[in-house]
């Protein structure tokens, strides 16, 4: 079993929609937790950041992270085509000395 | 965050012959590490570079295949050796402060034939 599952989709909306990301994990000592967002043949670009539980939101993108049931997600309101991307979660622990574990990614087609 | 540029940013090379990837952050780090990520695959952490000493390698990774170099906290190298087609990859450079974030490099896109 992998450190960390996410379904690599690929995931096709309709413009305006709202998309939800999600990842599982299993290594309860994962304190922190990432969003990458990947355009093709580009590096990844993080996206958001929480520490620990709890949502964050920054403009039309929310992350929540629940500890208790080990799952991680990424919300997109309004969706737009240029969200057309791979969304990579990414996890690490206080003992990982900085090492991020990453998820498989998904791809998401945002269609206009 | 840190801007991250690396050199070269693609490269087609040969059998038997090595490359050496180039990374530099624009601001002092504690942190930089190398990944691969294979055609349509998520990220391996190849190994941490570390100032002034050995980089720690992963599991399935081994120095003398992937040597890297750290001389100060803005700069690393990793150099892959006697390259095969099995190393075509994309190698990405990151760096971060802490454990919470880790900017990447835009990444350089190997071929080998």
């Amino acid at each position: 079993q992998k450190e960390v599952e996410q379904d690599p989709g690929p995931l096709s909306v309709p413009e305006g929609a709202i998309v939800s990301l999600n990842c599982t994990y299993s290594n309860s000592a994962f304190q922190y937790f990432m969003w990458y967002r990947q355009y093709s043949r580009k590096g990844p670009e993080l996206l958001m950041y929480t520490y620990s539980s709890g949502n964050k939101e920054d403009g039309r993108f929310t992350a929540q992270v629940d500890k208790s049931s080990k799952y991680i997600s990424l919300f997109i309101r309004d969706s737009q085509p240029s969200d057309s991307a791979t969304y990579l979660c990414a996890m690490s622990a206080p003992s990982n000395t900085g090492k991020l574990i990453f998820g498989q990614g998904t791809t998401l087609q945002v269609k206009p | 965050s840190a801007v991250i540029s690396q050199k070269p940013s693609r490269d087609i090379c040969q059998r038997g012959t090595s490359l050496t990837i180039q990374c530099q952050v624009d601001s002092q780090v504690t942190m930089m590490f190398w990944y691969r990520q294979q055609p349509g695959q998520s990220l391996t952490l190849i190994a941490t570079a570390n100032q002034g000493s050995e980089a720690t390698y992963e599991s399935g990774f081994v120095i003398d295949k992937f040597p890297i170099s750290r001389p100060n906290l803005t700069f690393s190298t990793l150099t892959v050796s006697n390259m095969s087609p099995e190393d075509s990859s994309i190698y990405l450079c990151s760096a971060g402060t802490g454990e919470d974030t880790q900017y990447f490099g835009p990444g350089t896109r190997l071929t080998v034939l």
